[in-house]
């Protein structure tokens, strides 16, 4: 049973433009959500974060949203740029949860053209 | 660089064998979870350890055990291994349990054959 679900497993965007992409998840008891971005060959990479009592989160570029009526979470890029082509993998967690372990979505590819 | 370092960086071996991968987490972290990353299953969640006590169990296999030392660095070992065991497996610290934020060290790529 898939508790964080990246529905989209692509998603193509022009440079300049925004990126959005979604995530949505199942069990109410998590409270703290992240996004992390992944090279090939290379680990994930923190991106932001953000806790079930906000539902914005921003750091330059890059801003969550948090929607918990619908259980579901976004993440925008303003402006995109080429370097921003990745993998992005949606995370959640809570706090009955044994230890802090994260739970994955299976990812988005982003590809920005320029 | 996320300051989590990963050995080794590939590793090919055949079935029935054991392996062991060893993680150092970022310098303060007294934290460390292992992930397992397969083509169709994502990024897994096997074990956390918190300053050399094990603190959480994910989908890990029976066949599968960790440990974290006194200087924090920590070892996933591997044994009888299958085919289905081929994958990337990821370790990540933080500084603490209650902290949700994971720095991922760069992989290692097991192959079975």
């Amino acid at each position: 049973d898939q508790q964080v679900k990246q529905n989209s497993p692509s998603l193509s965007v022009q440079e300049g433009r925004i990126s959005i992409l979604n995530c949505d998840y199942t069990n109410s008891m998590f409270d703290y959500f992240l996004w992390y971005k992944k090279y090939p060959a290379e680990g994930p990479t923190f991106l932001i974060s953000i806790s079930s009592i906000k539902d914005k989160n921003e750091d330059g570029r890059f801003t969550v949203f948090l929607n918990k009526s619908a259980k579901h979470l976004s993440l925008h890029i303003v402006p995109s740029q080429p370097g921003d082509s990745a993998v992005y993998f949606c995370a959640a967690s809570h706090p009955n949860q044994a230890g802090t372990a994260l739970i994955f979505g299976k990812g988005t590819t982003l590809s920005v053209s320029s | 660089d996320s300051g989590v370092t990963q050995t080794p960086k590939h590793l090919i071996t055949a079935t029935g064998q054991r392996v062991t991968l060893r993680c150092s987490p970022r310098s303060g972290d007294l934290s460390v979870y292992w992930y397992q990353q397969s083509l169709d299953q994502g990024l897994q969640f096997l074990i956390q350890y918190y300053n050399g006590e094990e603190r959480a169990k994910g989908n890990i296999l029976e066949r599968f055990s960790a440990q974290q030392f006194p200087d924090l660095h920590s070892e996933l070992n591997l044994s009888s291994l299958e085919l289905g065991d081929s994958a990337l497996y990821f370790c990540a610290s933080s500084v603490a349990p209650g902290i949700y934020e994971q720095y991922f060290g760069p992989g290692t790529r097991l192959t079975v054959t």
